[in-house]
């Protein structure tokens, strides 16, 4: 069955970096574009970023661009999510998701992970 | 980018109908057939409900259906269940090759 697991979250202070992970399997992860969304401690969803399928295209939510990078391993069927400058207010709970339609762009999400908790605090 | 606008709270009794709004701008609700709605039970993994504006994926019921006029999109719940209270979210698309949210949908069931 697929699996999307997360990992890497944890309480840093403000300025610093940190890179996430999320472990897919369970299918072809080579085939499917992937994403990020997080979402703050009693707050909506937030679109992070887009990576294609076949590493060709990435995009970023604006308030993120310039300080996270997004990249994926197809050999370790893993995505990853650089976050650089860290802000208070990237504080939330960060998902994986994969596009629901194979070898797409796809915007929509049919699996997401259980999420990793980053705590952005001095 | 702002997030598409939905109203905070939309209660319902069992076998009503209830419809939520998300409102966008023509960058993004306005300008693509492109938005999707979600079914966010706290703790779970959101469920994607509604994709392309009206299009259910296989497994969702009937009993929800979308649309959208210019700017403004929409989920209509119909045949009310106890099990549909949860938090709802549209997204859209956009001509800079984002996607947005909007500010959620909490569905209560009276």
């Amino acid at each position: 069955q697929v699996q999307l697991v997360e990992s890497g979250g944890g309480v840093v202070q403000p300025g610093t970096s940190l890179r996430l992970s999320c472990a897919a399997s369970g299918f072809t992860f080579s085939s499917y574009a992937m994403h990020w969304v997080r979402q703050a401690p009693g707050k909506g969803l937030e679109w992070v970023a887009f990576i294609s399928y076949d590493d060709r295209n990435k995009y970023f939510a604006d308030s993120m661009k310039g300080r996270f990078t997004i990249s994926r391993d197809n050999s370790k069927n893993t995505l990853y999510l650089q976050m650089n400058s860290l802000r208070a207010d990237d504080t939330a709970m960060y998902y994986c998701a994969r596009a629901w339609v194979p070898y797409s762009g796809s915007y929509n999400f049919d699996y997401w992970g259980q999420g990793t908790l980053v705590t952005v605090s001095s | 980018q702002s997030a598409l606008t939905q109203p905070a709270s939309v209660s319902g009794s069992p076998g009503q109908s209830i419809a939520i709004s998300c409102t966008g701008t023509s960058s993004d609700v306005g300008h693509y057939n492109y938005v999707s709605w979600y079914q966010h039970h706290p703790g779970k993994a959101p469920k994607l409900m509604i994709y392309d504006v009206s299009n259910r994926p296989s497994g969702v019921s009937d009993r929800f259906s979308g649309s959208k006029s210019g700017n403004t999109a929409s989920l209509t719940i119909s045949g009310l269940q106890a099990e549909d209270e949860a938090d709802y979210y549209c997204s859209s698309y956009t001509t800079r090759s984002t996607l947005v949210f909007g500010t959620g949908t909490k569905v209560t069931v009276l």
